[in-house]
């Protein structure tokens, strides 16, 4: 158990549709990040979260949005779903920002995501 | 920017012998982290081993070593004496100093034979 939570674990919604992930870090880790595992694109990094602020975006569509709240756990909204959004998502922590190389990112469970 | 390449989709090995993933990496930092997770059929990733670009000895965590190669940019994971639960997905990553996003390789999925 990596001390990272994730609700829910299974999530089956419609296209058109708008969900929420939620995620909860390990405790006192102040960074959240939050990834998307799909067949076709593999894993890639979405956004970063420390301390309540925004530190990095990767490859977020804008249909897609997330914060991090004060009690530190993060939310991952996505709306207008489409079917190749269908994928893992998984949330990470870690008690580090940025320029800390040598943090290790805890993942969570991750949240399957089906778009029929 | 950064990459990671695996070039091994898939590789087995028998049950109690050492089996090697490859991982290379591509970046312009001089300060960086390399890092391995598993990821059984369940689903969750589990960090395995960390390697700094400027650790002078190959990292060890148990049955799992790192074959650091800094000149030929080469992470490869040595797993030792395989079990049958090691049979999983196996990623490659690496942090720059510049971000803490991990950038992942495509992985190398594992099968331990008995």
């Amino acid at each position: 158990d990596s001390g990272v939570t994730q609700t829910p674990k299974h999530l089956i919604t419609a296209t058109g549709q708008r969900v929420t992930l939620r995620c909860s870090p390990r405790s006192g880790d102040l960074s959240v990040y939050w990834y998307q595992q799909s067949l076709d694109q593999g894993l890639q990094f979405l956004i970063q979260y420390y301390n309540g602020e925004e530190r990095a975006k990767g490859n977020i569509l804008e249909r897609f949005s997330a914060q991090q709240f004060p009690d530190l756990h993060s939310e991952l909204n996505l709306s207008s779903l489409e079917l190749g959004d269908s994928a893992l998502y998984f949330c990470a922590s870690s008690a580090a920002g940025t320029g800390n190389i040598a943090y290790e990112q805890y993942f969570g469970p991750g949240t399957r995501l089906t778009v029929t | 920017a950064q990459k990671i390449t695996q070039t091994q989709p898939g590789m087995f090995v028998q049950e109690k012998e050492a089996v090697t993933l490859d991982c290379t990496y591509d970046t312009s930092d001089q300060s960086y982290g390399l890092f391995w997770y598993k990821q059984p059929s369940s689903g969750e990733m589990i960090f395995l081993i960390y390697q700094g670009s400027y650790d002078e000895q190959n990292a060890t965590e148990g049955r799992y070593s790192l074959n650091f190669q800094k000149a030929r940019k080469s992470a490869n994971l040595v797993i030792s004496a395989s079990q049958l639960g090691d049979s999983a997905m196996y990623f490659c990553a690496m942090r720059e100093t510049s971000g803490s996003r991990l950038t992942f390789g495509e992985g190398t999925q594992l099968t331990v034979n008995p």
